[in-house]
């Protein structure tokens, strides 16, 4: 049974460029969530996908957008790279009508560096 | 602004020691507090997810406590081994149902 994976694993971009990090979630789970570690901090929500739509959204700005295919895996997006986007991003995968209630199966993450 | 507080930030144990770690939630409208456990490179991994103010859940030598009452969170590690060694996250989330708000996380060390 896979797990959640995440490529690419690591990513160098510069200011101003475009980045697309992509999901698969674990096998049977519907809902994906995407989010942000920045160094030394604790992972922060960026947003959450099921049924291929935006379900909630961080405190994100609009730079960041996502997309959730009928296959539920899913791709976030970054537009015009600040070096502060440097980051871990995790993706989370989980079983819709949960709630909260159930953990949330997490990736590897993906390291993305902007210079 | 929702705040989740993770003490210590890090601390270092002898094998066969045991140790405690806290975790602080806001305690109004409370809804769940989930446990991550995250080793080097690895993805973080679900310990517990507690509902009930009261709450006591145990995996092998791991335990969890809540009190929501009061917002906290205890997690205890019995006869800790060097493969406890991880970065261990809580996170909350409250009853207006918005995502899982996660602590900076407590790092533990483990020698043998």
């Amino acid at each position: 049974d896979a797990g959640v994976t995440q490529s690419p694993t690591h990513l160098i971009k510069t200011r101003g460029q475009q980045v697309t990090l992509r999901c698969s979630p674990k096998s049977g789970h519907d809902t994906v969530s995407w989010y942000q570690q920045a160094l030394g901090q604790g992972p922060q929500f960026i947003f959450q996908y099921y049924e291929e739509e935006e379900r909630q959204r961080g405190n994100f700005p609009d730079r960041f957008s996502g997309h959730q295919f009928p296959n539920y895996s899913s791709e976030l997006n970054v537009n015009a790279l600040l070096l502060g986007d440097s980051a871990l991003y995790l993706c989370a995968s989980s079983l819709s009508g949960t709630g909260h209630i159930r953990a949330q199966y997490f990736g590897p993450g993906t390291r993305l560096t902007v210079l | 602004i929702l705040n989740v507080e993770q003490s210590p930030q890090s601390l270092h144990v002898q094998e066969g020691d045991s140790t405690n770690f806290t975790c602080s939630f806001p305690s109004s409208n409370f809804y769940a507090l989930h446990w991550y456990r995250w080793e080097t490179a690895k993805s973080p991994e679900a310990l517990f997810v507690m509902t009930l103010n009261g709450d006591e859940k145990k995996k092998g030598r791991i335990s969890a406590t809540l009190n929501t009452k009061e917002g906290y969170s205890y997690l205890y590690i019995k006869g800790s081994q060097p493969e406890d060694s991880a970065t261990y996250l809580c996170a909350f989330i409250n009853q207006a149902g918005t995502a899982l708000i996660f602590g900076k996380g407590t790092t533990l060390s483990v020698s043998s």
